[in-house]
């Protein structure tokens, strides 16, 4: 069974620093997905990043970006110029691809963006 | 507008009693999740249903059950015979008609707490 590890479950940053979350996973199969989630004060749970286990090049979204480590199974999101907005949980998530499509969540990283 | 939607935002009940928790989405998708967050922790899937008529468990299935009648709506009863029923819980769904990643999209929650 896959699991997903995120060691910080607290963090801080001032707003327009830069900040990393960490994630860990672990997985026999080769084929599969990483995701980051946000899930703000509101508890909706937004989509913030994704990866592609094939694909070498690390995603980007915006200020948002990730730092893939297949043969470490390490997923790391870096923030940049952070807003006081993205005070969030942060959420690490890994999917195989094909069959039922589950998604595997990590326990969060809880980010506090400080004026 | 195309969404998610789960009723109620709040719900209370009484230790013995079965509740139902609505989730309707508008999005013409196949799969449709329910997740249970508590605090301290990722979402856990409880159950999932890829097509009409039919759903399988995921990881926390006890005392929980669904239905699948309809493409636009996935039910969740917790009975009595989940011991530890107040959570946060969340519906999701996804196309799984796109290649070879779908996206889940979630709905805003219900919150449950037994009294």
């Amino acid at each position: 069974a896959q699991t997903v590890t995120q060691s910080q479950p607290e963090m801080s940053v001032q707003e327009a620093e830069t900040v990393t979350l960490s994630c860990t996973y672990d997985t026999s199969e080769s084929n599969y997905y990483l995701f980051w989630y946000k899930q703000p004060p509101s508890r909706q749970m937004i989509l913030v990043i994704r990866q592609e286990a094939y694909k070498q090049q690390n995603a980007t979204e915006n200020r948002f970006s990730v730092n893939f480590q297949k043969a470490a199974k390490s997923f790391s999101l870096k923030i940049s110029d952070s807003q006081l907005g993205d005070t969030a949980m942060y959420f690490c998530a890994f999917m195989n691809q094909g069959g039922s499509e589950k998604l595997v969540f990590g326990k969060g990283t809880k980010l506090t963006v400080n004026p | 507008d195309g969404g998610i939607t789960q009723s109620p935002k709040y719900l209370f009940r009484k230790e013995g009693q079965n509740v139902t928790l609505s989730c309707e989405q508008n999005l013409n998708h196949d799969a449709m999740y329910w997740y249970r967050q508590d605090p301290g922790q990722g979402l856990r899937l409880i159950y999932y249903s890829q097509i009409v008529n039919d759903f399988q468990k995921g990881d926390i299935a006890e005392g929980y059950s669904v239905s699948r009648e309809k493409k636009e709506s996935f039910p969740l009863t917790v009975t009595s015979a989940q011991k530890n029923p107040t959570a946060f819980y969340l519906c999701a769904s996804s196309p799984r008609d796109r290649g070879l990643y779908n996206e889940q999209f979630f709905g805003p929650g219900t919150r449950l707490t037994v009294l």
